[in-house]
């Protein structure tokens, strides 16, 4: 079956740092999702990747897959304390199936 | 816009209990999914229906009941819920299959076996 895993676990960084969130996958993936989730509340959707080497980006979040389509960053620039929350991870590797989801990184971000 | 509804938020239960958990969706959506989030655990799948009136396995289906029996509804049986079952539940749904499009999700149902 297939694994996502992320790093790292959990993060804290100062508002106005920039960070970066890992999610590989332990087979090709047919489509990358990135979803963040406030504490105590639902999903929401941020991205969704399905191309090798695609990048996409929303206010200051960007996220790529690379080539090979194992593996997606997610990238906050310029951090702020409405970033906060546990970023997840979601894919599929066939494009029909539900979506396997990584255990999450959880942000905090500190004035 | 609702969305996906989940009813209740809260639930504390006794061993042994039972309870349906109800998920409802005014997007017209035809899949809809039933998700457990645990610390260190992430978001596990439990049952999902691709269509009125289908359910599958998820990957921890033990335990667990669900029905499809509208379209617009996915209900989440626990015949006699265990502390194992602690849990917050989550209910999602999409209109194609979720590896090609966008999940949305409910705000979780908050669940105590004690």
């Amino acid at each position: 079956s297939q694994e996502l895993e992320q790093s790292p676990q959990s993060l804290i960084v100062q508002e106005g740092k920039n960070l970066t969130i890992n999610c590989t996958s332990s087979k090709t993936l047919y489509g990358l999702y990135w979803y963040k989730q406030k504490y105590g509340e639902g999903l929401i959707f941020l991205m969704m990747l399905q191309k090798g080497g695609e990048e996409k980006s929303h206010e200051k979040i960007t996220a790529k897959l690379d080539e090979k389509k194992q593996q997606s960053s997610l990238h906050i620039t310029a951090s702020q304390p409405s970033h906060a929350g546990i970023y997840l991870c979601g894919a599929d590797s066939s494009g029909n199936t539900p979506l396997v989801f990584g255990k999450g990184t959880r942000l905090s971000v500190i004035a | 816009n609702a969305g996906v509804t989940q009813t209740p938020k809260f639930r504390v239960l006794k061993t042994g209990q039972s309870m349906t958990l109800l998920c409802a969706q005014d997007m017209n959506h035809e899949y809809m999914y039933w998700y457990r989030q645990d610390p260190g655990m992430g978001l596990r799948l439990i049952h999902y229906s691709v269509g009125e009136g289908t359910t599958a396995k998820g990957e921890v289906p033990d335990g667990y009941n669900v029905s499809r029996l509208k379209k617009q509804n996915f209900l989440l049986g626990l015949e006699s819920a265990a502390p194992s079952q602690t849990s917050v539940y989550f209910c999602a749904s999409s209109y194609g299959p979720q590896g090609r499009t966008e999940a949305f999700f409910g705000q979780g149902t908050r669940l105590t076996v004690v």
